[in-house]
């Protein structure tokens, strides 16, 4: 069974630049996939950040902004603010209706 | 205003059924797919089960072994989860989710969820 891997945890300072990516435990990302990201802090409902690669969902600044960096998906923030300290997780979209998240990483701006 | 409110969880013992609730708000519902996305205490998220608009097809995670089935009323803008066999596993946080236009997207709106606890 495909796992969808993420860094589990990472750390950016304020107004730094960050960029976290999204795997797979056997083979390579790539747009037919489809990866999505989404922003989730503790208590609250996930938000859409970025769908079909590189969309910026309805409302996202543009501080975020993915791509596909060599054989992973990967979500880059600029300019790190304090409340983008929250938990991401990609998605990829597997095929035969099926969507798989990866564990999740925890950004922590310090 | 785009609204998707669940409903329907309580605590429910090891063995026990349930059903969960979407009521959605603010689109037309029966041209867009609808999903449920879990989240375990402490845990990440695990999409679950997805319908499509109108011609009902379902998928779902292969780690639900038939025990859910997804379901929706069209003419009264709900989305359902029936859940049998219930296990303390399936203590969760359940939302409601809509896809993109394009399914395969992922998901665009998002419900507040409702938690599903399963313990003795």
């Amino acid at each position: 069974q495909t796992v969808v891997t993420q860094e589990p945890s990472l750390s950016v300072s304020p107004g730094g630049t960050i960029t976290l990516t999204c795997g797979l435990s056997s083979g390579s990302v790539s747009t037919t996939y489809y990866p999505s990201w989404y922003q989730q802090t503790p208590g609250q409902a996930p938000r859409t950040l970025i769908y079909s690669t590189n969309i910026r969902s309805s409302g996202v600044p543009d501080r975020f902004s993915g791509t596909i960096l060599g054989n992973k998906a990967a979500l880059t923030i600029t300019g790190a603010q304090a409340d983008d300290e929250s938990d991401y997780y990609c998605v990829l979209y597997m095929g035969s209706g099926i969507q798989v998240f990866g564990g999740g990483t925890k950004l922590t701006v310090l | 205003e785009v609204q998707l409110v669940e409903s329907g969880g309580v605590l429910v013992k090891p063995g026990g059924s349930l059903r969960l609730s979407c009521a959605a708000s603010g689109f037309t519902f029966n041209t867009y797919s609808m999903n449920w996305v879990r989240q375990a205490p402490g845990k990440g998220l695990e999409w679950v089960s997805s319908i499509s608009g109108i011609n009902n097809y379902i998928y779902y995670a292969d780690s639900l072994k038939g025990r859910f089935t997804i379901s929706r009323d069209n003419a009264k803008n709900s989305l359902y989860l029936q859940m049998n066999s219930l296990r303390a596993e399936d203590t969760a946080v359940y939302y409601c989710a809509r896809s993109f236009t394009d399914y395969y997207y992922g998901w665009d709106v998002w419900g507040q969820g409702t938690t599903v606890t399963v313990s003795s």
